[in-house]
């Protein structure tokens, strides 16, 4: 089936843990993203790539690291350094050439910190 | 930063009822996409609308879009309580690569 996986589902870290949410998926789009959601709010972007080897900042990427080594994977590292890690993290895919930015999402992955 | 500005932020109705939605957004934009989200789950794309389009059905969804007043309007006809969710509207901005999100409106249809 066509899609995006994320794992794991759920996620306990301590405070002070780095640690990595997966992405990956099999749509062949070029571009992925990463989203935080938080309860009863929106989806704020935290990184985005357009293509392999290349990424951007969204508007909340503080203490979150990304890499794009191949197409079909995104997977974001929580730092240390990110005040308040807890929240429902959502990756996301869409086309470039020749897309409207429609988006396709994963189930999610969520965060607590104890 | 959020774009869409969701109103109402929370929305009952009985099941049959129509639900209306509302989305005001700051910038120019390329499209407006209305999504939908069941708890705990990823988001779903509903409809599309292109900056040039004043109004779009699918099934019992029907989508407004005013570029003058920056507002669009998700109205969802006969309701049914597998309806419940929360309903986001995202922009595309006008020669930009970024979707942006409000913060969503939450629909509970009752049986």
């Amino acid at each position: 089936d066509g899609g995006i996986t994320q794992s794991p589902k759920y996620l306990f870290r301590k405070e002070g843990q780095n640690v990595t949410l997966s992405c990956e998926q099999n749509l062949n789009h070029d571009a992925m993203y990463w989203y935080r959601q938080d309860p009863g709010q929106g989806l704020r972007l935290i990184y985005y790539s357009q293509i392999v080897n290349d990424f951007q900042k969204g508007d909340i990427a503080e203490g979150y690291s990304v890499s794009r080594e191949k197409k079909e994977s995104f997977p974001l590292t929580v730092t240390s350094a990110q005040k308040n890690p807890t929240a429902f993290y959502l990756c996301a895919t869409s086309e470039v050439t020749g897309g409207t930015g429609e988006l396709f999402f994963g189930e999610g992955s969520r965060l607590t910190v104890l | 930063s959020q774009q869409g500005e969701e109103d109402p932020q929370a929305l009952s109705i009985q099941e049959g009822e129509n639900a209306t939605m509302n989305c005001s957004y700051k910038t120019s934009i390329n499209n407006l996409q209305w999504y939908r989200q069941n708890s705990g789950r990823g988001l779903v794309h509903l409809i599309l609308i292109r900056s040039n389009e004043r109004e779009k059905h699918s099934g019992r969804l029907r989508v407004t879009l005013d570029t003058s007043k920056k507002s669009s309007s998700l109205l969802i006809t006969a309701s049914r309580a597998a309806d419940t969710a929360s309903y986001f509207c995202a922009t595309l901005n006008t020669g930009g690569f970024k979707t942006i999100f409000g913060a969503g409106t939450r629909l509970f249809v009752k049986a």
